[in-house]
């Protein structure tokens, strides 16, 4: 397991388009996390999954944006009808829940709305 | 509300010499204090941390000190390399439900050779 990978790594898309984003955690970790970073920011918690269930969303997570993860494996970050301000990197993370030293990070995605 | 600040957007060193890094808190819930590093196009990575229990903690060329009353802790890297510079974020940790990080702005350390 060469830890948590995201695809694709870059993504420009034309606002209004919609977008799809994958993350594979380390397979043994129950615990996913999506998270934003915007330029000159530190990453900003999106959602939090414990194996398939969805626990907590932060308000930032407007209704346009969706994320599964389906039998607990890999998650998916979907944004529909994209706008200029969705331009971020979005980071995948995720951990095996016995404290923070699990805490690993993919290296991300670069969404460019243009 | 930003209940992690890094005041200082940016900070140079010269090479071999100490690197301070700043974050002050604002929420006491906090369990453990993380400092990340990052690089560009790359996800963050775990430098250190420190339980809210404790006022130092030392790895290598890290040390990380926490003043609970002040509600601030510093970095230190000492001595500065090169392949230290990069973007550090500090980070809040609650081991209460979900522990999603609450990450501050962070600092920009260059070191200068």
């Amino acid at each position: 397991d060469t830890g948590v990978s995201q695809d694709p790594r870059h993504k420009i898309t034309k606002r209004g388009q919609n977008v799809t984003f994958r993350c594979d955690p380390i397979s043994e970790h129950n615990r996913l996390y999506w998270y934003r970073q915007t330029l000159g920011q530190g990453p900003e918690f999106l959602t939090y999954f414990q194996n398939e269930a969805q626990l907590e969303k932060s308000r930032l997570l407007s209704d346009r944006f969706s994320a599964e993860r389906p039998k607990g494996s890999f998650s998916t970050l979907e944004i529909q009808r994209t706008e200029q301000g969705d331009s971020a990197m979005y980071l995948c993370a995720s951990s095996s829940g016995t404290g923070h030293y699990g805490y690993t990070f993919g290296s991300g995605t670069r969404l460019t709305v243009v | 509300d930003q209940q992690v600040k890094q005041n200082s957007p940016s900070l140079s060193v010269q090479e071999g010499r100490i690197s301070i890094l700043n974050c002050d808190y604002t929420n006491s819930m906090f369990d453990y204090f993380l400092w990340y590093k990052k690089y560009p196009a790359e996800g963050p990575t775990f430098l250190i941390s420190i339980s809210s229990i404790k006022d130092k903690n030392e790895d290598g060329r890290f040390t990380v000190f926490l003043n609970k009353s002040a509600k601030h802790l510093s970095l230190h890297i000492v001595p500065s390399q090169p392949g230290d510079s990069a973007v550090y974020f500090c980070a809040g940790l609650s081991n209460f439900g979900n522990e999603k990080l609450t990450f501050g702005t962070g600092t920009r350390l260059t070191i200068i050779p």
